[in-house]
Order: C-alpha cells, then structure tokens, then sequence
C-alpha cells in the first residue's frame, strides 16, 4: 500500500488550494479514505471521509462549507479542495486509509 | 462530539521500565479505540485496533485494555525506540476524535 500527497504549500488567507493523494497497492473504490491534519508541534485532527462510492461524505466542523473531499476510483486519486482558507488550516495533511496506512503528509501554510 | 482525555501528557521513563499510560472517552465508545505511535517528522503508525488487538507486526511488549469510557495502553518493557508521543483516537462515532497525546521521554 502506497499513499502519496501532493499539492500543498504556502497560500494566503481566503485563497484556495488542492491536495491530491495518490494510492495504489488495495482495492481503491472499496474502502472509506480520510484526510487527516496536524498543525505544527499540535495534535491529529480528523478533516473528512468519503466512502468507496462516495455515497457518504462528513466533515470535522472546522471545515465543513469551506473544504470539498472527492475521489476519482478510476484513477486511484482522493482529493481535498480547500476554499476560504484560514491561518489555522495551516498544518500537515495527511490521506489515511482504515487508520493503518497513512501518506507521509503534505504542509500547508496559510500565511499573507 | 465526543472528548477524548489522555493522561499524562508527558512521562519520562528508563529502558526496561513498565509504562501505562490512559486514555478516557467522554461517552461510551465500546471497544472503538485505536493507538498510535507517533516518532518525530513521521506520520502517525497504527499499534492497537478495538482497543486491545495488536495490529500484524507490532512487537508484543505493547498492550491495550478497556472499554466503555475508560482505557488504558502499556509497554511492558520500554525500548528506545520507543520514545514517541501516543495519541488515542475514537471511531465509534462521527467526528472522529484524537486525545491531545502522551509524549514519552528516556529519562
């Protein structure tokens, strides 16, 4: 099992940016994916789950109406779109599948 | 949502030494608690699954027990490589939620 994340980086507050993970090596469109974040020297915060279908979708409070999770099973790729972005987004993100495999994160840092 | 309170939020131990340390749910969660072990600049590694199961390949000095509200996660013998900060996390309902970590010195 392999998750890659990519896409983030430095931002402004209320602009927007994409984080993609890349997966292989399970049976994508099965299984439920989430993102999950840290903030620097902080704790795990749970961001959001889409299910195999992506029938079932949720969001922590902090983002809901702000961030958009989705995923192409065709090409392996879970995405989070972050709109409205806030100083306290800036974290690491991490794509998680069944809470065991975890990608090595990518930082957003939302700063003027 | 549910609050997850872990305790303490720092221990400093010795190789060798026993070390628990707790973890306890503001509402009942069963038996849905996970561990995990986090070492500095890594991603977070899955150590116990249903509060007590061992996940495939995680050495056997690590134990979890509990459930209800109240829990508790131990190394029967602490190695270096242990040094880490542990954070337990709830999936018996949405959101998920983490405790704010036990972070686990050498002394």
């Amino acid at each position: 099992v392999q998750l890659v994340e990519s896409g983030g980086g430095p931002v402004k507050p209320g602009r927007s940016l994409r984080l993609s993970c890349a997966a292989s090596g399970f049976s994508f469109s099965t299984f439920t994916m989430n993102w999950i974040r840290q903030a620097p020297g902080r704790g795990l915060e749970w961001v959001a789950s889409i299910s195999g279908g992506s029938e079932h979708i949720y969001y922590a409070d902090s983002v809901k109406g702000r961030f958009t999770i989705s995923r192409d099973n065709a090409r392996n790729s879970l995405y989070l779109q972050m709109d409205s972005v806030r100083a306290e987004d800036t974290a690491v993100y991490y794509c998680v599948y069944v809470f065991l495999y975890w990608g090595q994160g990518t930082l957003v840092t939302v700063s003027s | 949502d549910i609050r997850m309170t872990q305790s303490p939020s720092s221990l400093s131990a010795s190789v060798g030494d026993r070390v628990t340390f707790t973890c306890q749910a503001s509402q009942d969660i069963s038996n849905r608690l996970h561990w995990f072990q986090q070492k500095a600049g890594k991603a977070p590694k899955l150590l116990i699954y249903d509060a007590s199961r061992l996940e495939t390949g995680v050495p056997s000095r690590f134990s979890g027990s509990g459930s209800g509200t109240e829990f508790s996660f131990t190394i029967s013998s602490l190695q270096p490589e242990d040094i880490a900060t542990y954070y337990c996390h709830q999936y018996e309902s949405l959101p998920y939620t983490f405790g704010q970590g036990t972070q686990l010195d050498m002394k």
